[in-house]
């Protein structure tokens, strides 16, 4: 069955911190992973990663895959009061219809 | 990015009834949609994914009789959730991906389901 756990659960920091979020997973066919803001409503989208060891980049955010390890890091530097939300990480495994499969996302909390 | 919808954000029904949900897709046209639930602290639930013009694949666990897929056309899609009871209340959200965005999914601002 495809996995996706995600740590910490909950994470309370201090404005102009740096956090890391981790996410791993276990699905056959891995396709891509992919990190989202959750806050009131809706996922936003941050990021698609499918390749090993390329960073990508967006603003005080970034994250790189591992596909050896199957793990994937979400990093945030400078938070600010405005990062807090869930985050939630998804692995995309073709299976006829490319479904997402969620972990249950890591609750931040910035702090003024 | 794309643009989706869905209607009503919020709706309280009695036990028994029956509540539509409706997903759209604004502004690209969506070949395959998806459904969500999520309960409070808890991730998103992928209950089904709709292509158009074929019958919707519920995952495990799913009752396909109790939630009514439908994706007539390839900008909405609508999910009935028949004889609710307070149990079904949740957020549920649909996705929506299509050739335009290189099959990103795109997410809806979601519905509250509440049932008393």
């Amino acid at each position: 069955e495809d996995k996706v756990v995600q740590s910490p659960l909950s994470l309370v920091v201090h404005e102009g911190d740096t956090v890391t979020l981790n996410c791993s997973y276990e699905v056959t066919n891995f396709r891509s992973l992919l990190w989202y803001k959750q806050e009131k409503k809706a996922p936003t989208f941050l990021f698609m990663l499918t390749s090993s060891g390329i960073e990508k980049k967006s603003g005080r955010l970034s994250s790189i895959l591992d596909k050896k390890e199957l793990f994937s890091i979400l990093n945030i530097t400078a938070t600010q009061t405005g990062d807090s939300a869930v985050y939630l990480c998804a692995v995309e495994a073709p299976g006829g219809s490319e479904k997402l499969v969620f972990g249950k996302g890591t609750k931040l909390t910035v702090n003024p | 990015g794309a643009v989706v919808s869905q209607h009503p954000s919020r709706v309280i029904c009695k036990s028994g009834t029956s509540v539509k949900i409706e997903c759209r897709s604004l502004d690209f046209q969506a070949t395959t949609m998806f459904w969500y639930r999520q309960f409070p602290k808890q991730s998103l639930m992928l209950m089904a994914t709709s292509n158009e013009g074929s019958k919707a694949t519920y995952e495990q666990g799913v009752e396909k009789d109790k939630f009514l897929i439908n994706h007539a056309s390839l900008t909405l899609s609508t999910l009935t959730v028949t004889s609710a009871h307070p149990e079904d209340s949740s957020f549920y959200i649909c996705s929506a991906r299509g050739e335009r965005w290189a099959n990103e999914q795109f997410f809806g601002p979601g519905t509250r389901l509440t049932v008393l």
